[in-house]
């Protein structure tokens, strides 16, 4: 497909247990992004990649939160002993460059929910 | 430090009439770029204008406009001919030159449209 993909849609997991979530960007895009939306509220930036280097890591919540990207495309999103308040949909979004104009492309999101 | 807010967090209009969607915004960047998104209940985030901060005319995509006051540091979308399919959440957002990492997000505002 042409658009950013992400897996698993939904996640349910028990409190303490590690999780995976995966953005495949759109195709060429250089720069991905991960946000966290909370039940009702507004995006949260998490991290951000330029090729496979993370220049901006100043959203991760807490060192349980770690990403990597490999080969400048696909990127994968762990929690480590995932928390109840971890709970939330984990948007993935990619773009061209970083320039100010560079829109994002989001994903349809992963929805965690920890028990 | 940037900074989004959007002042209404929910907004009834009947449809066919026009709607404003309220944006400020903070920034000592003098280059920035300037977004609005939709959230339907299904959860995608959909890119639906930009406006750049040297633009010297208000960006139109459509049904939509967006009032651009530099000054003011406001950057209010416009929704012409409001239809029940706008029924959604409404972000603004921006993204500075000088950190072009990442886009940062106001609360939302959720428009509903009255048959």
């Amino acid at each position: 497909g042409a658009g950013v993909s992400q897996s698993p849609s939904n996640k349910v997991t028990e409190k303490g247990k590690d999780v995976e979530l995966r953005c495949d960007p759109i195709s060429g895009h250089t720069a991905l992004y991960w946000y966290r939306q909370s039940l009702g509220q507004g995006l949260e930036f998490l991290i951000y990649f330029q090729g496979n280097s993370a220049p901006d890591k100043s959203g991760l919540p807490s060192d349980r939160f770690s990403a990597e990207r490999t080969g400048g495309s696909v990127s994968t999103l762990t929690i480590q002993r995932t928390q109840q308040e971890d709970s939330a949909v984990y948007l993935c979004a990619s773009s061209l460059g970083t320039l100010a104009y560079n829109e994002q492309f989001f994903g349809p999101g992963t929805r965690l929910t920890v028990l | 430090a940037q900074k989004i807010t959007q002042t209404q967090p929910g907004m009834f209009v009947q449809e066919k009439e026009a709607v404003t969607l309220d944006c400020t915004y903070d920034t000592s960047d003098p280059s920035y770029g300037l977004f609005w998104y939709k959230q339907p209940s299904s959860g995608e985030m959909i890119f639906l204008i930009y406006q750049g901060s040297y633009d010297q005319q208000n960006a139109t995509e459509g049904r939509y406009s967006l009032n651009f006051q530099k000054a003011r540091k406001s950057a209010n979308l416009v929704i012409s001919a409001s239809q029940l399919g706008d029924s959604a959440m409404y972000f603004c957002a921006m993204r500075e030159y000088s950190s072009a990492s990442k886009i940062i997000f106001g609360s939302g505002t959720r428009l509903s449209i009255r048959p």
